[in-house]
């Protein structure tokens, strides 16, 4: 059983490149999310998936898009990277949406020249 | 190692002393607070929880406490170790529909041996 896994673990992208992060658990659970986390910051929702088939913005959701592939799989997608998306990025998964543990990934640490 | 957390709050104990973190949540109407502990270069790690019909809840050496009055919520760790040195974070459910967990920007706990 290993969790909530991510790749890659690290990324390095010119401004205007594009890349998909892959997130999948293996805890069969129904939701899904993404979070970025700056320094001195705490985590910011971005997208969120309660079920499969459905997605929803979060708190920062410019410059991104996301997929519910199925139900063990929540991607993310930066079409047009920018500085301003250099952060470290953790997926996340509940059983069920909002008034439940989230169980997170170890992230992604993306850096965008 | 993990750059989040640079102008962080600390609290430096000394091993074998309890520890006592604190978090002031925004939302009179939030329900469900969590928290989490993340260490250098993870992900954050689920601790323990509270719904609001709680005031006080206790795991393995840990104790959350919850004020609703003045919305402040604790985290007490007993006999604190080197292995506890980590950022520790509160979430609530912030959202009214219940939707979404908002992170507070977490405090950096220091074990000295």
């Amino acid at each position: 059983n290993a969790g909530v896994t991510q790749t890659p673990k690290f990324q390095v992208l010119k401004t205007g490149q594009s890349m998909t992060l892959q997130c999948a658990q293996d805890m069969n659970h129904n939701s899904m999310y993404w979070y970025r986390q700056d320094p001195g910051m705490g985590l910011r929702l971005i997208y969120y998936s309660a079920s499969e088939g459905t997605t929803d913005k979060g708190e920062v959701p410019n410059g991104y898009n996301v997929s519910r592939l199925n139900k063990r799989e929540f991607s993310l997608r930066l079409e047009s990277a920018a500085p301003s998306q250099t952060s470290v990025y953790f997926c996340a998964s509940s059983e069920v949406q909002g008034v439940d543990t989230q169980y997170f990934g170890p992230g992604t640490r993306l850096t965008v020249l | 190692g993990e750059s989040v957390g640079l102008h962080l709050p600390t609290l430096s104990v000394q091993e074998g002393d309890n520890s006592i973190i604190n978090c002031a949540y925004s939302n009179s109407a939030s329900d469900y607070f969590i928290w989490y502990k993340q260490e250098s270069g993870k992900g954050p790690q689920f601790i323990i929880d509270i719904r609001s019909n709680m005031d006080k809840r206790q795991g393995q050496r840990v104790t959350v406490l919850l004020n609703k009055t003045v919305k402040h919520l604790s985290l007490q760790i007993a006999a604190t170790q080197p292995g506890d040195s980590a950022v520790y974070f509160c979430a609530e459910n912030y959202d009214n529909a219940g939707n979404m967990l908002t992170f507070g920007g977490g405090t950096r706990l220091m074990v000295k041996p």
